[in-house]
């Protein structure tokens, strides 16, 4: 199946400094991303949906300005938490998404996730 | 967008028994999907279970979808224990932005 990497696997940080994630297919084009945060022992919460070329969409309660997206170019996505603190501290892990590929049963293709802590 | 819910939030069995998860949702679907995560580790997906189909077998895996009850159970025929894992249920909704809602997942432990 297509592959999407993401970049860092874990990272930590002081807090107030900013982090950015990368998340890439390898394989293919992928003209959406989504963008989800898990906590410890909870399950995955959509954040973004990132579309190639334009502004991502962001799900109620996801600070756009905390939480920058940026999406140029059919193979990367970068999610940029900015200014992070503790509670930021999280598993995020992106989907993408190639209508070509998707077909009928909108495949998608995850990412091995980022480890980020927030110190 | 409404996370579902699964139950029961964890389940221990014994190597060889069978372990049932269930999963119930808000939304019309187009279909249903089944994940797998080992502890701190990315997603492997399952099984997909398309909206109009009701039964699915993938090797020990056993799935079933009721969309009149908004409901899909997994079943795994002798567990082994290296099927200790979280297991999470998500759906791709009828008109939506094509993004998976994942329920809120089992936490499944196969003790040897």
């Amino acid at each position: 199946g297509a592959v999407v990497s993401q970049h860092p696997s874990w990272v930590i940080c002081k807090s107030g400094t900013s982090v950015k994630i990368e998340c890439r297919s390898l394989d293919f084009q992928a003209t959406t991303m989504f963008w989800y945060r898990q906590f410890p022992k909870q399950s995955l919460m959509l954040m973004a949906t990132s579309n190639e070329g334009s502004k991502a969409t962001y799900e109620q309660g996801v600070e756009k300005d905390k939480f920058l997206i940026n999406h140029a170019s059919l193979t990367l996505s970068t999610l940029t938490v900015t200014s992070a603190h503790p509670e930021d501290s999280s598993f995020y892990i992106c989907s993408a998404r190639d209508p070509g590929l998707a077909g009928r049963n909108n495949e998608q293709f995850f990412g091995p996730g980022t480890r980020l802590t927030v110190l | 967008s409404q996370q579902g819910e699964e139950d029961p939030q964890a389940l221990s069995i014994q190597e060889g028994e069978n372990a049932t998860m269930n999963c119930s949702y808000k939304t019309s679907i187009n279909n249903l999907q089944w994940y797998r995560q080992n502890s701190g580790r990315g997603l492997v997906h399952l099984i997909l279970i398309r909206s109009n189909e009701r039964e699915k077998h993938s090797g020990r895996l056993r799935v079933t979808l009721d969309t009149s009850k908004k409901s899909s159970s997994l079943l795994i025929t002798a567990s082994r224990a290296a099927d200790t894992a979280s297991y999470f249920c998500a759906t791709d909704a009828k008109g939506g932005r094509r993004a998976l809602t994942f329920g809120s997942g089992t936490r499944l432990q196969v003790q040897p």
